[in-house]
């Protein structure tokens, strides 16, 4: 049962375009949703994340919008740059405090390539 | 920048040896993880520790165990590596970041059994 759907695969957009990419959850114990950008040959790193008692962040050129009600949120990456060209993870964990597992579940994966 | 590594990088091997994937982190983290993710595919968790003498499995089953003796060592071993175990497996750690626990991955090992 895949806990968190991410859509779409793959994303080609020009320099300066906007991507967009969506997750939809049906875990509502997930309380924390970080994405996570990976280059080849590299682990993932935490790109941004939020929690459900906020609709959006923002930090730079990315954006993370939150729907609650409808257990979704998308990244969106401002005027981006070929350099941005990367698979983006969302992913989800629940709380628990300081003894809950804080495992992620990921989804799976959005390769995205901008051209120039 | 996560002070986390993993060795080797890259590893390839015979059906039926022994293998060991190293990793270790030096921010003193109690948490740590380990994923398996075939290339450009979701990450599965194979095995988790919240400190020392403290391990457990994940969501996705694997043959290989893990042990963690310290709080900065995480090694994985499979006793006998077979085709099925080609894959990348990442590690990872989870602390304080603002006010939120992030996990912090490291470069990741590539296994192919031959």
């Amino acid at each position: 049962q895949q806990q968190v759907k991410q859509s779409p695969q793959s994303l080609i957009v020009q320099k300066g375009g906007i991507p967009i990419i969506n997750c939809a959850y049906e875990n509502t114990a997930f309380d924390y949703f970080p994405w996570y950008q990976q280059f080849p040959g590299k682990g993932p790193a935490l790109l941004i994340a939020i929690r459900p008692d906020v609709s959006e962040k923002k930090e730079g050129r990315f954006t993370i919008s939150f729907n609650k009600s409808a257990k979704q949120f998308s990244l969106h990456i401002m005027d981006s740059q070929p350099g941005d060209s990367a698979t983006y993870f969302c992913a989800a964990s629940p709380g628990g405090g300081d003894t809950g597992r804080r495992a992620l579940t990921f989804g799976s994966g959005t390769r995205l390539q901008v051209q120039p | 920048e996560a002070d986390i590594y993993q060795t080797p990088r890259y590893l390839v091997i015979g059906t039926g040896k022994k293998i060991t994937l190293e990793c270790s982190q030096t921010m003193g983290h109690d948490k740590m993880y380990w994923y398996q993710q075939d290339p450009g595919m979701e990450l599965h968790l194979i095995h988790y520790s919240y400190g020392v003498n403290s391990t457990e499995k994940g969501d996705l089953s694997s043959e290989s165990t893990v042990s963690r003796i310290r709080t900065e060592h995480f090694p994985l071993t499979l006793e006998s590596a077979r085709p099925s175990h080609t894959s990348q497996y990442l590690c990872a750690s989870s602390g304080r970041l603002a006010g939120e626990e992030t996990q912090y991955f490291g470069p990741g090992t590539r296994l192919l059994v031959l």
